[in-house]
């Protein structure tokens, strides 16, 4: 059983829709991150928070909107997507953001842009 | 920059038989290095990690790696594949950007089991 939740586990949405992705960590962690997973490439960070506030922001488009409320849960706000948007989004927690820091992985949201 | 290479795509091992998945990184400094699985339809999860020390590591679900600065390698190896062992094995590399770690993960090897 994973301590990183992710809801929902499928999306579909059309390219003018908004619709939020969800993670919470049960695990008592400091860290949280967004990646984008598509076929055939690199996992790609998007953004890191550490204690609520975000650290990093890798270059990615305003579309993508993320919120951390408090240390347990992360949010990705989505408007105007494009299909090539289409890809597999994981949040994953660890302890802190030091080197060496294991990240957990939740199972993920299947993103379709229409 | 860092980079992390894995240059098989798709593996098929029979099953009982040895398996061995091919990871190059580069990296400037120490790395440290990082094997994960992604199971379908699963997130990934940690088999095992190289900071320092002894240069086998092992690892959960009897997989183990060897690090090998010479060849910039850290290659996973299981003794005898299990079908339930069929996922996705992602190698990455952690470094450090603007005081945090960043991981860099390869494109990933699908291991496929026969019977």
């Amino acid at each position: 059983e994973t301590g990183v939740t992710q809801t929902p586990r499928h999306l579909v949405m059309g390219m003018t829709n908004k619709k939020s992705l969800k993670c919470e960590q049960h695990l008592g962690h400091n860290a949280m991150y967004w990646y984008k997973q598509s076929a055939k490439k690199p996992l790609e960070l998007m953004f890191v928070y550490s204690l609520e506030e975000r650290v990093e922001n890798n270059s990615v488009p305003s579309r993508f909107s993320p919120e951390c409320p408090n240390s347990s849960h992360l949010f990705l706000h989505l408007h105007t997507l494009q299909p090539e948007d289409s890809a597999l989004y994981l949040c994953a927690s660890s302890q802190d953001f030091g080197r060496g820091a294991e990240a957990f992985f939740g199972q993920g949201t299947r993103l379709t842009v229409v | 920059a860092q980079s992390v290479t894995q240059p098989d795509i798709h593996i098929t091992v029979s099953e009982g038989a040895s398996l061995e998945l091919r990871c190059n990184y580069s990296y400037g400094a120490t790395p440290y290095l990082f094997w994960y699985v992604q199971s379908p339809g699963q997130g990934l999860q940690l088999l095992l990690k190289y900071f320092s020390g002894d240069t086998l590591v092992q690892g959960i679900k009897g997989f183990e790696a060897e690090f090998k600065r010479s060849q910039s390698s850290f290659n996973l190896r299981k003794p005898s594949v299990h079908w339930s062992d069929a996922a996705e094995y992602f190698c990455a590399v952690a470094g450090m950007n603007t005081g945090f770690q960043k991981l860099v993960f390869g494109t990933g090897t699908r291991l496929l089991v026969s019977p």
